[in-house]
């Protein structure tokens, strides 16, 4: 076990829905980061959160966006749920923005109909 | 463009025998890292063994060990006396240095057969 805690585990949501993903990350690890993987692929990075900024990110549409609050734990928001938007959804922490070793959560299964 | 790229989608070896999964990358970086991670069916995404690119010992952790050939980019991943508990998807990771993000490759479905 990681430390790292996702919920929900499993979400259904219909096409041009709204959804919030959340994320506790690990004690002491102020970073936090999203992937987004979908069926037989490999992940692919969302954005990424330190100390309640957002600290790089990847090539996703702004109907993605994200939280940290002061505790450290983060939100994934997305907006107008697309088909395309089902997917593993996979937070990772680490102890700080320069840290390599991520330690990652058991991600939130999001099915979009 | 920073990739990582996997080239084998399965794999399968024997209980006991050793098995090696290859990964290559492009990047210009001079300073990196580069993982192995396995993802079970349970989803949760665990780290395997991590090498630091400035390093030119192989990262060894138990079973697993790594070639790393930093000028052919290429890290390939050795496990030895193959487990059951082996059976997953394994991923190869770049990790340029302070970029914040994870580069995976598409995934290595590895089937340990008893």
């Amino acid at each position: 076990e990681t430390g790292v805690t996702q919920s929900p585990t499993h979400l259904i949501k219909t096409r041009g829905q709204q959804v919030t993903l959340r994320c506790s990350s690990q004690s002491g690890h102020n970073t936090v980061s999203w992937y987004q993987q979908a069926l037989g692929q490999g992940p692919q990075f969302i954005f990424q959160y330190y100390r309640e900024e957002e600290n790089g990110r990847g090539n996703f549409p702004p109907r993605f966006s994200g939280l940290q609050f002061p505790n450290y734990s983060s939100e994934l928001n997305v907006n107008a749920l697309e088909l395309d938007d089902s997917a593993l959804y996979l937070c990772a922490s680490s102890l700080d923005r320069s840290n390599s070793e991520a330690f990652f959560g058991q991600g939130t299964r999001l099915t979009v109909v | 463009a920073q990739t990582v790229t996997q080239s084998q989608p399965e794999m399968s070896v024997q209980e006991a025998e050793t098995v090696t999964l290859s990964c290559t990358y492009d990047t210009s970086e001079n300073n990196y890292y580069l993982f192995w991670y396995k993802q079970p069916p349970s989803r949760q995404m665990i780290l395997v063994i991590r090498q630091e690119a400035y390093k030119q010992q192989n990262a060894t952790e138990n079973r697993f060990s790594v070639n790393f050939q930093k000028a052919a980019k290429s890290f390939s991943l050795k496990i030895s006396d193959s487990q059951l508990g082996d059976t997953a998807m394994y991923f190869c990771a770049f990790y340029p240095s302070n970029t914040g993000k994870l580069i995976f490759g598409q995934g290595t479905t590895l089937q340990v057969k008893p």
